[in-house]
């Protein structure tokens, strides 16, 4: 029972490189988010999916985006990397109604 | 805009204390208020959560206290243990028809429970 799984766990990028960090979830949920992490400033949601073929803007979208072509697979790019960027990023997943599970992370340094 | 404000950003416990973590909403349209634990190089897991038409809840050593009123929920470990060392997060959860369910973070506590 994989849950949900990121991919890559660690990434170093350069400035203006593009890279797209891979979810998937095997728990059948509608529901799918992205977040990143920063010291003191908790989780902030970037975009998120309630279906397949719909995506929507969080709180920080801007330098972000997002595709769900497949239900159980939300991805994130990021076209054109900057140093604001360096993050944890989280993916998670959920039911209409049920809590939300969380990836194991993909740390992200943009140099 | 923060519309969950979490306090304090640090905590220090002897083991066998009680450690207390605050929340504050801003938003009356939220439906459910989950605290998530998070350790070191993991992902952030569910502990336990609420809803609003309950003033407690707990599970094992973990509670909640919520005040509808007040817009205020917290977390009270009993007991703590060093094992309990984590930041946790609380949250709250909006849902409307055309955005869906959306979950807003509260800024974690780092906890620290001393043998």
């Amino acid at each position: 029972n994989a849950g949900v799984t990121q991919t890559p766990k660690f990434r170093v990028l350069k400035t203006g490189q593009s890279m797209t960090l891979l979810c998937a979830q095997d728990m059948n949920h509608e529901y799918m988010y992205w977040y990143r992490q920063d010291p003191g400033m908790g989780l902030r949601l970037i975009h998120y999916s309630v279906g397949e073929g719909t995506t929507a803007k969080g709180e920080v979208p801007d330098g972000y985006n997002v595709s769900r072509l497949k239900k159980q697979n939300f991805l994130l790019g990021l076209e054109s990397a900057a140093p604001s960027q360096t993050s944890v990023y989280f993916c998670a997943s959920s039911s209409v109604a049920g809590p939300a599970f969380f990836g194991q992370g993909t740390r992200l340094t943009v140099v | 805009q923060q519309q969950v404000k979490q306090s304090p950003q640090s905590l220090i416990v002897q083991k066998g204390g009680i450690s207390i973590i605050n929340c504050a909403y801003e938003n009356t349209a939220f439906d459910y208020f989950p605290w998530y634990q998070q350790f070191p190089g993991k992902g952030p897991a569910l502990l336990i959560a609420i809803r609003p038409d309950v003033s407690e809840k707990k599970e094992g050593r973990f509670t909640i206290s919520f005040n509808k009123s007040a817009k205020q929920f917290s977390l009270h470990i009993m007991d703590s243990q060093p094992g309990d060392s984590a930041t946790y997060f609380c949250a709250a959860r909006g849902i409307s028809e055309t955005s869906g369910s959306r979950l807003t973070f509260g800024e974690g506590t780092q906890l620290t429970v001393n043998p």
